[in-house]
């Protein structure tokens, strides 16, 4: 399988409700991503997990709040959005190095999310 | 942190043209350079990559090229397809974080 699965494909949500974005892999890879893309901007990076610990928060409101389950899950919980938070949202994955080496990302097909 | 810049935003050729798209890249740390094709509407794929200790790195009709001196990294194409028509992104990557350029929509014209 050399695929990023993500769940739902679309969402609509009001800003006064909780859903959840799901993520799954199973290429092994232990570094896994989120990340927000406006159209026609490139995607921005919100959160990085490394051997499913959170490694890095790009400064993300916490009405953003991401979980890693497991090497193959990732999660990322919503709750009070605004309508600015629309937005197409892609995980990611990629081999981890303990040291310093990057590698490329798998992308999932996203989220298309919009707030109403 | 690392800023990414990315010409042109807009590239059109004729089919069978070779097309060039540049990035420079602020943080000398940066040390891996993917470059991703983002069809209309599907998700970002990886294309091809290059590490900082390497000058340049060919697959295909695809090739990128890096100045590490000059902080500057390129994509080439050689004899453009129509199906090579999408959104380029190149991104810089220190320690598992890539940053993104603002992409370039290339058109190839049959």
């Amino acid at each position: 399988d050399t695929e990023v699965t993500q769940t739902p494909k679309h969402l609509v949500m009001g800003m006064t409700n909780k859903k959840s974005l799901k993520c799954e892999q199973h290429m092994g890879h232990r570094a896994m991503y989120w990340y927000k893309q406006k159209a026609k901007k490139p995607p921005e990076l919100m959160f990085v997990y490394s051997y499913e610990k959170l490694s890095i928060n790009e400064s993300v409101p916490s009405r953003f709040s991401p979980e890693c389950p497991n090497s193959s899950l990732l999660n990322l919980h919503l709750h009070a959005l605004q309508p600015e938070d629309s937005a197409l949202y892609l995980c990611a994955s990629s081999q981890a190095d303990m040291g310093f080496l990057n590698y490329g990302y798998t992308f999932g097909s996203g989220t298309r999310l919009t707030v109403v | 942190g690392e800023n990414v810049e990315q010409h042109p935003s807009t590239l059109s050729v004729q089919e069978g043209d070779s097309a060039v798209i540049k990035c420079t890249y602020s943080d000398s740390a940066s040390n891996y350079f993917p470059w991703y094709k983002q069809e209309l509407g599907k998700r970002p794929q990886l294309i091809i990559d290059i590490r900082s200790n390497v000058g340049e790195k060919k697959d295909q009709r695809i090739a990128v090229t890096l100045n590490k001196t000059a902080k500057h990294f390129s994509l080439h194409i050689t004899e453009t397809q129509p199906e090579d028509s999408a959104v380029y992104f190149c991104a810089a990557s220190i320690t598992g974080k890539s940053t993104f350029g603002d992409g370039t929509t290339l058109t190839v014209k049959p």
